[in-house]
């Protein structure tokens, strides 16, 4: 069956540091991928979309990475914030049924 | 104005009864979806919708039926609602193969 994982269900950081949250899929096979950020009881804003034939997307302190050998997406914050704690989830696009999947998304907390 | 609108923003219901939740869209984008949201759980889909004429089933519509009454409206309802259908409601709005745009919700709970 079709499955998403996320790396951690929270992880904890430094400010300044950067992190790195990975988004691995099976029994997928995504023409993309997206990343969203929701704050807690508001709806997922969108942050990237990286294809499959692209290894990696950039915007800002962002960056996400695509490997379709591996099944994987790593999504990076660089010099992390506070403002930047949140919950991101990860979205490849389900060929076969024409929509988003959202796997259960990593809740990031950047300590000052 | 929000490009999603979602109403109510918060509902209370007691165990079967009917309640319909309210969907708009100003982005002009033909799919819309209808997701839900428990702890733990992720996003699940309940119903998506590619144009007026095209409904589809997600993966948890037992227990939902959607009307997609035009291009900008999709609405969501529990004919006989449950306790176990206590949730966060999300409509989502999306043009092919790009960013979907989310309403900010629809507590739901049933008593």
């Amino acid at each position: 069956s079709q499955k998403i994982e996320q790396n951690s269900e929270a992880l904890n950081i430094q400010e300044g540091k950067t992190a790195t949250l990975t988004c691995n899929y099976t029994n997928y096979s995504p023409a993309y991928l997206q990343w969203y950020r929701q704050d807690p009881g508001r709806g997922p804003v969108f942050l990237l979309l990286i294809r499959e034939n692209e290894k990696e997307k950039r915007k800002e302190r962002l960056k996400v990475t695509f490997d379709t050998t591996l099944k994987q997406s790593l999504f990076h914050i660089t010099a992390s914030q506070p403002a930047d704690s949140a919950t991101y989830l990860c979205a490849p696009w389900d060929n076969y049924g024409q929509n988003f999947v959202f796997g259960p998304g990593t809740r990031l907390s950047v300590l000052p | 104005d929000a490009d999603v609108t979602q109403t109510p923003r918060n509902r209370i219901t007691k165990t079967g009864k009917r309640i319909m939740l309210e969907c708009s869209q100003t982005k002009g984008h033909d799919r819309m979806y209808w997701y839900r949201q428990d702890p733990g759980l992720g996003l699940r889909l309940i119903y998506y919708s590619f144009d007026v004429k095209d409904i589809n089933k997600g993966e948890i519509s037992d227990g939902y039926s959607v009307s997609r009454q035009a291009q900008a409206k999709f609405s969501l309802s529990l004919e006989s609602a449950i306790p176990n259908q206590t949730a966060l409601y999300f409509c989502a709005t999306e043009s092919e193969n790009t960013e979907a745009f989310f309403g900010q919700g629809t507590r739901l709970t049933v008593v």
